[in-house]
């Protein structure tokens, strides 16, 4: 079946470690995404990717790294500057296109939890 | 900027009842699209409902429908015969038509109450 897979689905970090989460489609999307979700903060965009070899910032890129080497694959590295790294991590895709604008696919998330 | 706000953070509705989520945003674009996004518990997301803003027509699909209010900047979610797998949190969000950001609301959680 088509669809995102993130792992590890939990993932514990011990203060100044960087850790990289995977994100992985076979939907043959163009773009994909990492937000980060926290309790009453609703999503929040990190990186964006619309193609190959090229990714932007999000509104909070600060204390992470991305790469886009392959089209489906989209990990993110959670560095050891990011203050407060302790969150539920969303990867998604979606079609390029005005006409697909906003229609996002997700996977089931990762939590990552810093001790 | 682009903004959306949820001004209610839970709410709950009685099993076989009708249900609004409010939504307003901000936006000085003409072309943009409003979506509604479900989060259930088992926390995979997944999109709802979708308006074009140059649409009058109210987007409806299956129980859910909308109801945009462009002068008013509202789109609010309507959640006819409630059922108990409608339970999740749920995200208003918007995207401009010539971007790639998508920006959400801080979500609304819905119990339903059997």
């Amino acid at each position: 079946d088509g669809g995102i897979t993130q792992s590890p689905k939990y993932l514990f970090r011990k203060e100044g470690q960087n850790v990289t989460l995977s994100c992985e489609q076979n939907l043959n999307h163009d773009a994909m995404y990492w937000y980060r979700q926290d309790p009453g903060q609703g999503l929040r965009l990190i990186y964006y990717s619309q193609i190959v070899n090229d990714f932007q910032k999000g509104d909070i890129a600060e204390g992470y790294s991305v790469s886009r080497e392959k089209k489906e694959s989209f990990p993110l590295t959670v560095t050891s500057a990011q203050k407060n790294p302790t969150a539920f991590y969303l990867c998604a895709s979606s079609i390029a296109g005005v006409q697909f604008a906003g229609e996002l696919f997700f996977g089931e998330g990762s939590r990552l939890t810093v001790l | 900027a682009q903004t959306v706000t949820q001004s209610q953070p839970e709410m709950s509705v009685q099993e076989a009842e009708t249900v609004t989520l409010s939504c307003t945003y901000d936006t000085s674009e003409s072309d943009y699209y409003l979506f509604w996004y479900k989060q259930p518990p088992s926390r995979q997301m997944i999109l709802v409902i979708r308006q074009e803003a140059y649409k009058q027509q109210n987007a409806t699909e299956n129980r859910f429908s909308v109801n945009f209010q462009k002068a008013a900047k509202s789109f609010s979610l309507k959640i006819s015969d409630s059922q108990l797998g409608d339970a999740a949190m749920y995200f208003c969000a918007s995207i401009r038509a010539r971007d790639d950001k998508i920006i959400f609301g801080k979500g609304t959680r819905l119990h339903i109450l059997p």
